[in-house]
């Protein structure tokens, strides 16, 4: 199985910080790799697939980065509303494992 | 609109069988892999597998292989996901998933609420 490593597994910032997530495949999975946010009680929610592209309705201040083995997501001015766990995924190959997750909270 | 509405809350005993279910509507639920995703309380994502309805097709993580069993009736657009003998390790909100392998990459693009599966004697 290939193996996903988020970093951090958590986080602190204010509204209206930069928040960088990072997501490090055990192997090279090109451009196969999405990310999820999920708030408690709910389902994820895709917010970029093909490690960059913007799903439909996402805010722009969401943004993705990298190929291959490492991978990053930015929050480029973290709302209110953006405080929730995110998750990194690769979809190369089966079993398409999930990251552990980062939990953004409060400042 | 795309929709995935899955079954209720079920509480079970240990040994006892169940099966839940995923109802596809809004896209042609035949062309389109159903995946599902385990999140066991206060846990991360684990997937489990994915099943094409189209020709009932299944790819099943070896975690969970032998222990779980994926299927789909195209003729009412509905996945299900089914237990012969439950533990209570199988405690967990279990969600399934529209992968899109066409323009996202094989990301999950719609998800269902969630069927919440808890297992005590």
């Amino acid at each position: 199985d290939i193996q996903m490593t988020q970093s951090p597994s958590s986080l602190s910032a204010s509204v209206g910080d930069r928040v960088t997530i990072t997501c490090r495949a055990s192997q090279s999975i090109s451009y196969f790799l999405s990310w999820y946010q999920q708030k408690p009680g709910r389902a994820p929610n895709l917010l970029i697939y093909g490690a960059s592209t913007l799903q439909s309705g996402v805010p722009s201040r969401f943004s993705g980065s990298g190929s291959g083995t490492d991978f990053t997501l930015t929050i480029s001015s973290l709302q209110p509303e953006d405080f929730a766990t995110y998750y990194c995924q690769q979809s190369f190959i089966t079993p398409q494992t999930f990251g552990q997750g980062t939990k953004v909270e409060i400042k | 609109e795309v929709q995935l509405v899955q079954s209720g809350t079920e509480v079970k005993k240990p040994g006892e069988s169940l099966k839940i279910s995923c109802k596809g509507s809004g896209y042609s639920f035949t062309n389109d892999w159903i995946g599902w995703v385990r999140q066991v309380p206060g846990k991360g994502l684990e997937w489990m597998g994915v099943i094409y309805p189209g020709d009932s097709n299944t790819r099943y993580s070896p975690s969970f292989e032998g222990q779980v069993t994926m299927s789909a009736d195209k003729s009412i657009s509905t996945a299900y996901l089914e237990w012969r003998s439950l533990e209570a390790a199988d405690t967990a909100m279990y969600y399934c998933a529209r992968r899109d392998d066409s323009y996202g990459w094989g990301a999950f693009d719609f998800w269902g609420q969630g069927t919440l599966v808890t297992v005590s004697s």
